[in-house]
């Protein structure tokens, strides 16, 4: 069955660290997303991609970065990791197209001390 | 933008009570989907229904996108529907915006 994989689930770091969290998806699907929860926020975009080599800023992009090199996999890259980063974060895909159903990953919890 | 409320904020109930969750959004939208987070914090998706009424066995939402109103049902809940409930919006060449959330308890 198609599936969407986030590794690591759980990561520790310090502050200035660079990370990188990994979203691969099996469903050959154009589109995927990162997202960011933290309680009192719900669910907020951090980046999304159309396609191979398309890159977007979403609402709260600044200190991530993202890069496309292929249909299967969007890493989502903090820069230099701030306490502020501290949150779970998810990766979605869906088929091209704006507003197609979009399919989650089970998340990525990341601890910033 | 758009902005997404979600009502109640809280829901406790009886194992086998029903219920019905409302996702209001302040513009027109053509796209709409809800989902559950359950307690292991996996998303689910529940429907993608940007108008009209779809049920999926004790399950059922409808959405009327021209009064900016959708409806989540649950019938006979069990401790397993436990969890938040989120409803996400979206116009064409926009992405989904997500609104905060109905976490449920189910009490057994």
């Amino acid at each position: 069955d198609a599936e969407i994989t986030q590794s690591p689930r759980h990561k520790i770091t310090e502050t200035g660290r660079q990370v990188t969290l990994a979203c691969h998806q099996t469903w050959n699907h154009n589109n995927m997303f990162w997202y960011r929860q933290d309680l009192g926020h719900g669910l907020r975009l951090i980046h999304y991609s159309y396609g191979v080599q398309d890159t977007n800023k979403g609402e709260v992009s600044d200190g991530y970065s993202v890069s496309r090199s292929n249909t299967e996999d969007l890493p989502l890259t903090l820069e230099s990791a701030a306490s502020s980063q501290t949150s779970v974060y998810f990766c979605a895909s869906s088929e091209a197209g704006t507003n197609q159903p979009q399919h989650f990953g089970d998340g990525t919890r990341l601890s910033i001390l | 933008g758009i902005q997404v409320e979600q009502s109640p904020p809280d829901l406790i109930l009886q194992e086998g009570a029903n219920s019905t969750l409302r996702c209001n959004f302040s513009d027109s939208v053509n796209n709409l989907q809800w989902f559950h987070q359950n307690p292991w914090g996996q998303l689910i998706n529940l429907f993608y229904i940007p108008s009209g009424t779809k049920q999926n066995g004790r399950l059922s939402a409808t959405t009327v996108a021209t009064e900016r109103y959708s409806l989540l049902y649950i019938s006979s809940s069990q401790t397993t529907d436990s969890g938040v409930y989120f409803c996400a919006v979206g116009l064409y060449g926009q992405n989904f915006v997500f609104g905060p959330g109905t976490r449920l308890s189910v009490l057994p």
